[in-house]
């Protein structure tokens, strides 16, 4: 089974950098996943890890340590649309994803 | 447009009574996936099907099942729906079983009172 830990709640100020991090312990690893959800939405995929490293996409970066069960995604110039919760999802040998709790970002202005 | 639609929005449901929640993806995803949120608790996979005519179970299976008839479609039934099952459920696809990225559709928010 998976275990997976992230913050459940964090605010930052518009244009600011926010880190969520996300702890994982897996029987069995073959990715992780970062998706972000508005309230009342649906999940939207953000990002994918299975290499440790860094994973650049415009202004969302998320980083992977196997060896650490370690993630986290940045989010850079945070903009009031960026108010959401985001979901940490590790999928396992058998290809199933287990998701964390997420974790509610609030950007105030 | 392409997605995946799920039916109906929203539901209130009288304890005991049998309710199907629709799923219909027309991406030609093999791999179909229900899941349930509830706060706190994060997404938990109810059932999913890696292609047409197979069915398996993810953590949270019981009172509810599934079927895959065909590629598009993959209906949640709960056969007497109870209370702890007030939850909202998304329906995902995934081209592949699992190795690929999963799209969820826009969810269903069901109460059983």
């Amino acid at each position: 089974g998976q275990n997976i830990d992230q913050p459940t709640e964090m605010t930052a100020t518009e244009g600011a950098i926010v880190q969520i991090n996300c702890t994982y312990q897996t029987s069995g690893f073959n990715g992780l996943f970062w998706y972000q959800q508005h309230a009342g939405e649906a999940p939207t995929f953000l990002s994918y890890n299975v290499l440790d490293g860094l994973e650049e996409k415009g202004r969302f970066s998320s980083f992977l340590s196997r060896s650490k069960g370690y993630s986290y995604l940045l989010l850079k110039e945070l903009q009031m649309k960026d108010s959401a919760s985001y979901l940490c999802a590790v999928r396992d040998s058998d290809y199933k994803l287990s998701f964390g709790a997420g974790t509610t970002v609030t950007v105030r202005a | 447009i392409a997605g995946i639609t799920q039916a109906p929005t929203s539901q209130i449901l009288a304890a005991g009574r049998r309710m199907t929640l629709r799923c219909t993806q027309d991406m030609r995803h093999n791999a179909m996936y229900w899941y349930r949120q509830d706060l706190g608790l994060g997404l938990r996979l109810i059932h999913y099907s890696n292609t047409a005519g197979t069915t398996g179970k993810g953590e949270v299976p019981d009172g509810y099942s599934v079927s895959r008839a065909n590629t598009d479609d993959f209906p949640l039934t709960l056969a007497s729906a109870v209370p702890s099952q007030t939850s909202v459920y998304f329906c995902a696809s995934s081209t592949l079983a699992g190795a690929d990225t999963q799209y969820f559709g826009p969810g269903t928010r069901l109460t059983v009172l």
